[in-house]
């Protein structure tokens, strides 16, 4: 069965620095997305991207954060310059079609100090 | 190998009658179990969950049953009403991460 896999599975950064947290969704979806968790909170959209462009995006998805598809297999979450409250674990997905089938990646514990 | 199996890709359910949603798991170690409900560009957000240590969890309309011995979970939605139209996600925890289904779609027609 095809995997979402996500590297690393923890990261710790010092607040203030750049951080990229990598995804390779299944090779053949067309429909990848990007969501945290902030520990004890809500599972929180952030962005969805599709034929090489962001689709949909959150409020949380401000300039502090970037997607890139930078070939074929990679789908990246860059955020530039990390705060205190971006610790969450964030979680990659990609679906086939719009709206359904996604696979979820096991997540990225982002611990930021 | 997928740990958390939700083969109904969508389900179809009269407003009033019975929405049930299903899921299977593989990975024993599992010991709490949740379910998401999902509508477009948002987050999934929490519904309910049990534990491995119960059979049955009510709330309001939903109830999840969890069958350990069979490794199957569902979702009962009574009655269903059109706003519960949405992706359902089934998830399971064993240490610290959470690891998902695919997700059912469900359409409730009035």
């Amino acid at each position: 069965e095809p995997e979402v896999t996500q590297t690393p599975s923890h990261q710790v950064t010092q607040m203030g620095q750049e951080v990229i947290l990598r995804c390779v969704p299944i090779s053949n979806h067309l429909y990848f997305y990007w969501y945290r968790q902030i520990l004890g909170q809500k599972v929180e959209f952030l962005v969805s991207f599709y034929n090489n462009e962001i689709s949909e995006k959150s409020e949380i998805f401000d300039d502090q954060f970037s997607v890139e598809r930078p070939d074929g297999s990679n789908f990246t979450l860059k955020i530039r310059s990390t705060k205190l409250e971006d610790s969450a674990m964030y979680f990659c997905a990609s679906s086939e079609a719009a709206g359904y089938g996604y696979t979820f990646g096991s997540g990225t514990r982002l611990t930021v100090v | 190998d997928q740990q958390v199996k939700q083969n109904s890709p969508s389900l179809s359910v009269q407003e009033g009658r019975i929405s049930i949603l299903n899921c299977d798991y593989t990975n024993s170690m599992f010991d709490y179990f949740l379910w998401y409900k999902k509508y477009p560009a948002e987050g999934p957000t929490f519904l309910i969950s049990i534990s491995s240590i119960k059979d049955k969890n009510e709330d309001g309309r939903f109830t999840v049953f969890l069958n350990k011995s069979a490794k199957h979970l569902s979702l009962h939605i009574v009655p269903s009403q059109p706003g519960d139209s949405a992706v359902y996600f089934c998830a399971a925890s064993g240490y610290s991460t959470l690891t998902f289904g695919k997700g059912t779609m469900l359409l409730v027609s009035p």
